[in-house]
């Protein structure tokens, strides 16, 4: 009965390709983010949707695109894959933050 | 801008021994601060959260502190096991809107036999 869920969790594709991930909670939080974590292990915000409403965009490429279907879902789409988008990408939730959120289990995407 | 820094970045002790994991941010207007572990090729685990009037949250064989003046927050794990090896990461919350949750840069922790 997982809380937040990914798919997929292993994604390789060649450059240039476009690929999703997608995201699901049952937690009934309304905020889901987007998490990247690097090389270093370093773990950055991206996105955060608060009710289906856009609420944070860090300086991000623009070939990447969220987008929250409803409050239960945040997928991330990229378009022309390069090398350096290659890390784990995390799912994550909160109801406002005040109690504490919840990732998921990632997806480490990896450009060849 | 919020930075969170962990010390030390990795950490090695034999079984059996308490340790002490150290967590510093910069601006001290926060919500809360969690801690999580991470396993090798796994997701993030919550493992406490104190919100910023609390003093300190314990589970189990773990204890996490916060001083906020002072931008502070140690995890404290007694009697450590192998099943503890794994990373620690501590996050603050700011005030002021916008969710944006900020890591800090983790530490590595083996615990051997």
């Amino acid at each position: 009965d997982t809380a937040v869920s990914q798919t997929p969790k292993y994604l390789v594709t060649q450059m240039g390709n476009d690929k999703s991930i997608k995201c699901e909670q049952n937690l009934g939080h309304d905020t889901m983010y987007w998490y990247k974590q690097d090389s270093k292990k370093f773990l950055k915000i991206m996105f955060s949707y608060n009710n289906k409403e856009l609420i944070i965009n860090e300086t991000v490429p623009n070939r990447f695109s969220p987008k929250s279907p409803d409050k239960a879902h945040l997928n991330l789409h990229i378009n022309s894959l390069e090398l350096g988008d290659s890390a784990v990408y995390f799912c994550a939730s909160s109801q406002d933050g005040y109690y504490g959120y919840t990732f998921g289990s990632g997806t480490r995407l990896t450009v060849v | 801008k919020q930075e969170v820094t962990q010390i030390p970045a990795a950490l090695s002790v034999p079984e059996g021994e308490n340790l002490v994991l150290n967590c510093s941010f910069t601006d001290s207007a926060i919500y809360n601060l969690q801690w999580f572990r991470q396993d090798p090729g796994k997701g993030l685990t919550s493992l406490l959260l104190i919100q910023s009037s609390q003093r300190e949250q314990t589970s189990g064989r773990l204890n996490a502190s916060l001083d906020k003046s002072s931008g502070r927050s140690t995890l404290y794990i007694a009697a450590s096991q192998p099943g503890d090896s794994a990373t620690y990461l501590c996050a603050v919350l700011p005030t002021g809107g916008g969710n944006k949750l900020t890591f800090g840069t983790g530490t590595q922790l083996k615990v051997e036999l």
